[in-house]
């Protein structure tokens, strides 16, 4: 999956501050999804986009922000207003035609200092 | 919206052994069910993807099951080997499953344990 890139691979957030994850592709892949992963937990999905300048909240949305202004390039913006942001986070994007897979990114790993 | 159970968390089996892991899921209209295997640190890599309208498929060591009647589908690994070791995740789709209009949702994942 080397079309999926993600930056950085590790970041440190101080209290207050808001920080963004970065996720481009160059699979011309129309949807993108940002996903949350905690020790011992699954995939939990915080926010997708299914076409440029659109976006949908996923089941963790609240204390994150995206925005979907090229096709290519799906940034996470972790606020102030989310309490507990350690976690892995991945970006994964789809294809359009029927039944594709989610292809992810290697992940960017947040931490507070 | 659609809810998935993946059981055992942890398996450990030795060198050469099957493993299998199950997952149940409540939304009936859904109709993909991928498998991704993640090793620490990494990021999840499909390994195996079945469609509703089928209810086997395989490849090499690997293969699903899925049973629409009693909505659960099960991962099989035969002749397991040291590098099967990660973590298993099982998904289920949002129905339907088209276009892009849709969603995954994942299971809490199963930690696989090959030993020599």
């Amino acid at each position: 999956d080397g079309g999926i890139t993600q930056s950085p691979k590790y970041l440190f957030r101080k209290e207050g501050q808001n920080v963004t994850l970065s996720c481009e592709q160059n699979l011309n892949h129309d949807a993108m999804y940002w996903y949350r992963q905690d020790p011992g937990q699954g995939l939990r999905l915080i926010y997708y986009s299914q076409i440029v300048n659109d976006f949908q909240k996923g089941d963790i949305a609240e204390g994150y922000s995206v925005s979907r202004e090229k096709k290519e390039s799906f940034p996470l913006t972790v606020t102030s207003a989310q309490k507990n942001p350690t976690a892995f986070y991945l970006c994964a994007s789809r294809g359009r035609e029927h039944n594709q897979p989610q292809h992810f990114g290697d992940g960017t790993r947040l931490s507070i200092l | 919206g659609e809810n998935v159970e993946q059981h055992p968390s942890t398996l450990s089996v030795q060198e050469g052994d099957s493993a299998v892991i199950k997952c149940t899921y409540s939304d009936s209209a859904s109709n993909y069910f991928p498998w991704y295997k993640q090793e620490l640190g990494k990021r999840p890599q499909l390994i195996i993807d079945i469609r509703s309208n089928v209810g086997e498929k395989k490849d090499q060591r690997i293969a699903v099951t899925l049973n629409k009647t009693a909505k659960h589908f099960s991962l099989h690994i035969t002749e397991t080997q040291p590098e099967d070791s990660a973590v298993y995740f099982c998904a289920a789709s949002e129905a339907p499953y088209t276009g892009t209009a849709s969603k995954l949702t994942f299971g809490t994942g199963t930690r696989l344990q090959v030993t020599l």
